[in-house]
């Protein structure tokens, strides 16, 4: 099973509300990543977590807050957003054990900023 | 800094036929790995294929093929006998392992888009 969650699918929120994305999976990976895509354009790292510690922060604002509350699930908390970042945002988590750590990928969360 | 260049942003082949996807890469490390990843419409992304610097030989996932040529740090993916359901964008990523931590980043390409024609 190579099956990572998000949820939800879908999501409009105004620049004065708190949301949270939720990414799950039980493959017994150790690393999850937070990614934002802009239609049409490659992903970008925003967060990488390791064995459930921050291990990168790609310099994104502070109104997007990572969360790793065990090995298996991963939050991204959402405040005072603009409407720039209504993106596709893609959970992805890799085996953290060295080798050939191959990220596997969620289906992303559809965010509207309104 | 590791780039990765997709310098076709838009391909099309008929069902059935041969189509090549083109990536090139810089890197001054000697140990690494590269994948193409499908994103479908329906936007989940997808392990196509993958492959380790250090192997000689090129992968191969059914109808699914790289021509790995390390010292022009190029990574093409052959698509053999194409079906309508190939259709999507195709990312080029390079992978580099951060050893602190046990996590990986990867750095991806702006993508080409596959059309495959009935």
């Amino acid at each position: 099973d190579t099956e990572v969650t998000q949820t939800p699918k879908h999501l409009v929120m105004g620049m004065t509300n708190k949301k949270s994305l939720k990414c799950e999976q039980h493959m017994g990976h150790r690393a999850m990543y937070w990614y934002k895509q802009k239609a049409k354009k490659p992903p970008e790292l925003m967060f990488v977590y390791s064995y459930e510690k921050l291990s990168i922060n790609e310099s994104v604002p502070s109104r997007f807050s990572p969360e790793c509350p065990n090995s298996s699930l991963l939050n991204l908390h959402l405040h005072a957003l603009q409407p720039e970042d209504s993106a596709l945002y893609l959970c992805a988590s890799s085996p953290g054990k060295g080798g050939v750590d191959t990220q596997y990928f969620g289906p992303g969360t559809r965010l509207t900023v309104l | 800094a590791q780039t990765v260049t997709q310098s076709q942003p838009e391909m099309s082949v008929q069902e059935a036929e041969t189509v090549t996807l083109s990536c090139t890469y810089d890197t001054s490390e000697s140990d690494y790995y590269l994948f193409w990843y499908k994103q479908p419409p329906s936007r989940q992304m997808i392990l196509v294929i993958r492959q380790e610097a250090y192997k000689q030989q090129n992968a191969t996932e059914n109808r699914f093929s790289v021509n790995f040529q390390k010292a022009a740090k190029s990574f093409s993916l052959k698509i053999s006998d194409s079906q309508l359901g190939d259709a999507a964008m195709y990312f080029c990523a390079y992978r580099f392992y951060l050893t602190q931590g046990g996590s990986e980043k990867l750095v991806f390409g702006k993508g080409t888009k596959l059309t495959v024609n009935p």
